[in-house]
């Protein structure tokens, strides 16, 4: 079955920095990754997702990257602020099925 | 994207007792799921709500100790039967309308077995 690896587990960053989230995933089967951001007490929200079929996708200051080859996305999160700061999943499926594989998370802290 | 409303967002319970949690989507869903997350832990998958028939279950998780229901396209229900200590988690119910499509979820039930 699919693996997804995410790092770092934690992260702080000063606001207005950038902040980098990294995951790996093993079946090249997989071909949906969303990203997730769950603030405490609250379910995960989608923030971005990305289609194989799609190198780089971006909406204000999120933005995520896949690399097929390398079996790797990533999330960038340009000029953090306080309220990014939460915990981020990323995920992946595939067509043939529907279940969703999450990676172990991020908990970001923007620092004031 | 669709609104989830899960409930109660949280329990204390005895163990041995039983709790059943609901989902309610604002729309019709093809795919229905709950969801484990230990505190600080990533989502493990529980089970598949097939409408109108028994639910898919991952491996570690058995109908007798997590009966599903799922009557219309709208709302499915989890059951924590037996309770014990080790069931104390956050339960999640998230929908989906096809695959490859988003996953939105509910905002968790909070259960606390003593």
């Amino acid at each position: 079955g699919e693996n997804v690896e995410q790092h770092p587990s934690t992260l702080s960053v000063q606001e207005g920095d950038s902040a980098v989230i990294k995951c790996t995933y093993s079946d090249s089967a997989s071909n949906y990754f969303p990203w997730y951001k769950q603030e405490l007490g609250k379910g995960p929200q989608l923030i971005i997702d990305i289609r194989s079929n799609v190198g780089e996708k971006k909406d204000q200051r999120i933005a995520v990257t896949l690399n097929k080859t390398a079996k790797h996305f990533s999330l960038h999160i340009t000029e953090t602020q306080p309220e990014d700061s939460a915990v981020y999943f990323c995920a992946a499926s595939q067509s043939t099925g529907n279940q969703f594989y999450f990676g172990t998370g991020t908990s970001l802290t923007v620092i004031p | 994207s669709a609104v989830i409303s899960q409930k109660p967002s949280r329990d204390i319970c005895q163990r041995g007792t039983s709790l059943t949690i609901q989902c309610q989507v604002d729309s019709q869903v093809t795919m229905m799921f709950w969801y484990r997350q230990q505190p600080g832990q990533s989502l493990t998958l529980i089970a598949t709500a097939n409408q109108g028939s028994e639910a898919t279950y991952e491996s570690g998780f058995v109908i007798d100790k997590f009966p599903i229901s799922r009557p219309n396209l709208t709302f499915s229900t989890l059951t924590v039967s037996n309770m014990s200590p080790e069931d104390s988690s956050i339960y999640l119910c998230s929908g989906q309308g096809a695959v490859d499509t988003e996953a939105f979820f509910g905002q968790g039930t909070r259960l606390t077995v003593v």
